[in-house]
């Protein structure tokens, strides 16, 4: 089955730091774009950050410099480093997968969220 | 802000036909294809419509997608009392080198 699971969420306080986990089953995770996406509470979906096969990154501007994707092909598992953590960054963080083709097949597969709240 | 606009709710009873809005630019719709996606209350996104109009594998054909220079929409007919969800456009901005969501429509079934 293919399967996203993410982990690595909890309640850290401003200018903290957390890492982000998601598994991938079913699939592997360096032949596909993966991406993470965050939807902060009764807000809607905001893309966070791309990796694409060959390791490009690209990242959203509320995030650049702050956040960094990674991805260990030995785990199948992608990784988002969050470091100066603001409040405004609480929310669910999803992870999604983008099959690569010419033929742009969305993000066909998504995990099931983690929670993250930056608080004092 | 998001760059691609959505009406913030449709409605209607069920059987009836709904459609939802996206507005984006050039650099966004103008460019590349749209995907949209559906949001049931309390669970992760699911993908709906992929490259503008392609049903994935399992979606009802009830559900249609649409494009036309900078905007996009979204169809649902015979609504069902299981559509109630909020809705999201999304594609490839050129120019923020990045992708982006529209500002979700909440669809209810009256």
């Amino acid at each position: 089955e293919v399967q996203l699971v993410e982990s690595g969420g909890g309640l850290v306080q401003p200018g903290g730091s957390l890492r982000l986990s998601c598994a991938a089953s079913g699939f592997i995770a360096s032949t596909n774009y993966m991406t993470w996406v965050r939807q902060a509470p009764g807000k809607g979906l905001e893309w966070v950050s791309f990796i694409y096969t060959g390791g490009d990154t690209y990242y959203a501007d509320s995030v650049k410099g702050r956040f960094t994707i990674s991805r260990d092909d030995s785990k199948n598992t992608v990784y988002l480093q969050m470091n100066s953590l603001r409040t405004e960054d609480t929310a669910v963080y999803y992870c999604a997968r983008d099959p690569p083709s010419t033929t742009d097949y969305g993000l066909d597969v998504w995990g099931q969220g983690t929670t993250v709240t930056v608080s004092s | 802000q998001s760059v691609l606009t959505q009406p913030p709710s449709a409605s209607g009873t069920p059987g009836q036909r709904v459609t939802i809005s996206c507005s984006g630019g050039a650099s966004n719709i103008g460019s590349n294809t749209v995907n949209w996606y559906q949001q049931l209350p309390g669970t992760a996104p699911k993908l709906l419509i992929y490259s503008n109009n392609q049903r994935p594998s399992g979606v009802p054909d009830r559900f249609s997608g649409s494009k036309s220079g900078t905007s996009a929409s979204l169809a649902i007919s015979g609504l069902q009392s299981e559509d109630e969800a909020d809705y999201y456009c999304a594609a490839w901005d050129v120019s923020l080198n990045g992708y982006v969501f529209g500002t979700g429509t909440k669809v209810t079934v009256l």
